[in-house]
């Protein structure tokens, strides 16, 4: 069984703050990692992807990679009470000559003003 | 506007009913998944589907059945033999490309047993 583990959180940052969320996962064969916010009672929407080692930014976010140690994080800079959400790791695991993704449990961040 | 649409947004069940739970998009996308969310838990693959005609079981297809009959449309049929229905479903598709697609997702339903 192919692994994706979140387990830090619940996490509270004040308003401002860096806000730092982790993701490790058991397949070293995994090519793509995306990670998700979900609102309370709504579906999840794609906030990044990152597919090679190193660092990727968006805005205030930015994703992390690390293949060799089975990681991928997300940075939330400036954090604000919007971003109070729960947030999803994905990677995509190969089946034979399917793909899917598993998810991790999900962080829940909340931003204190 | 492209998207996916489930309905209905809520649902409920009587004991030993079928029911049914739409999902339609018009993105043009290939690859169509259905997930079962639990309070407090990520997403658990039920069914995916590549192409149409062509289905297969994720981690916890006991007690649901699809078809895709049709590129646009992955419906899931939540049986009797499920016992423990109640969740939150969501489908996902996914644009051709390899894949480095991310898969995005419909408003899901949600379903309760009465």
């Amino acid at each position: 069984q192919k692994e994706v583990e979140q387990n830090s959180g619940p996490l509270s940052v004040p308003e401002g703050a860096i806000a730092s969320l982790n993701c490790t996962y058991s397949d070293r064969v995994s090519q793509s990692f995306f990670w998700y916010r979900q609102y309370s009672g709504k579906s999840p929407e794609l906030i990044m992807s990152i597919y090679s080692n190193g660092d990727k930014e968006d805005g205030r976010f930015t994703a992390q990679l690390n293949k060799a140690s089975q990681y991928v994080s997300l940075l939330i800079r400036d954090s604000q009470p919007s971003d109070s959400a729960t947030y999803l790791c994905a990677v995509r695991y190969y089946t034979g000559a399917n793909s899917k993704l598993t998810f991790g449990k999900g962080i829940t961040l909340s931003v204190r003003p | 506007d492209g998207g996916i649409t489930q309905s209905p947004k809520y649902l409920f069940r009587k004991e030993g009913q079928n029911v049914t739970l739409s999902c339609e998009q018009n993105l043009n996308h290939d690859a169509m998944y259905w997930y079962r969310q639990d309070p407090g838990q990520g997403l658990r693959l039920i069914y995916y589907s590549q192409i149409v005609n062509d289905f297969q079981k994720g981690d916890i297809a006991e007690g649901y059945s699809v078809s895709r009959e049709k590129k646009e449309s992955f419906p899931l049929t939540v049986t009797s033999a499920q016992k423990n229905p109640t969740a939150f479903y969501l489908c996902a598709s996914t644009p051709p490309g390899g894949s480095n697609q991310p898969q995005h997702f419909g408003d899901g339903t949600r379903l309760s047993i009465l």
